[in-house]
């Protein structure tokens, strides 16, 4: 299909375990994004890709997490020493422009989720 | 500091009307967009509508507009003649720079 995957979509984990979740963004998209909805809330952002590199990381809510892209297309959300509130959704959208400083226009399409379960 | 706030946290009207859902933010920038995105229970987010901050006009987008109140940084969406289809989770959303935040949502139900 032509629209952002991401996989696992379930994925359960024991406390103190690592997980990856993988995105594959639009291709073409030079912009991806990871998101985290908790349950009952909306997405919030955690990290953004232009390209290859973490253009902004500020996002992330610990040295936990950590993601790359190293191509400029898959991403991969890595978390290590799992926590039970870890629990949530993990969104990733791509655009096929992400400007720093310039007029944000470009519409983020929005994966299915990697749905992250923590006992 | 709460940059995105919807006050409804849910939503019903009856099919055939229009309703509106509200939103406002909090922003410094001059240069800042609004999105409107829906969740439906399967979980996907779907972009309904944008509003730059520049744009003077309000956005429409078939049976969705945004009433973009740029001094009360109001950007409410309006759907006119709701379906049943549209019950759904909505987001209200700015992005500033680099990331996007999101409002905590509401949940519009739709009554036949």
């Amino acid at each position: 299909g032509a629209g952002v995957s991401q996989t696992p979509s379930n994925k359960v984990t024991e406390k103190g375990k690592y997980v990856e979740l993988r995105c594959d963004p639009i291709s073409g998209h030079t912009a991806l994004y990871w998101y985290r909805q908790s349950l009952g809330q909306g997405p919030e952002f955690l990290i953004y890709f232009q390209g290859t590199g973490a253009a902004d990381d500020s996002g992330l809510p610990n040295d936990r997490f950590f993601a790359v892209r190293p191509e400029g297309s898959v991403s991969t959300l890595k978390i290590q020493r799992t926590e039970r509130g870890d629990s949530a959704v993990y969104l990733c959208a791509s655009s096929f422009v992400g400007l720093a400083g310039g007029p944000p226009l470009e519409e983020q399409f929005f994966g299915p989720g990697t749905r992250l379960t923590v006992l | 500091a709460q940059k995105i706030t919807q006050t409804q946290p849910g939503m019903f009207v009856q099919e055939k009307e229009a309703v509106t859902l509200d939103c406002t933010y909090d922003t410094s920038d001059q240069s800042y967009g609004l999105f409107w995105y829906k969740q439906p229970s399967s979980g996907e987010m779907i972009f309904l509508i944008y509003q730059g901050s520049y744009d003077e006009q309000n956005a429409t987008e078939g049976r969705y507009s945004l009433n973009f109140q740029k001094a009360r940084k109001s950007a409410n969406l309006v759907i006119s003649a709701s379906q049943l289809g549209d019950s759904a989770m909505y987001f209200c959303a700015m992005r500033e720079g680099n990331d996007m935040r999101f409002g905590a949502g509401t949940r519009l139900t739709v009554k036949p």
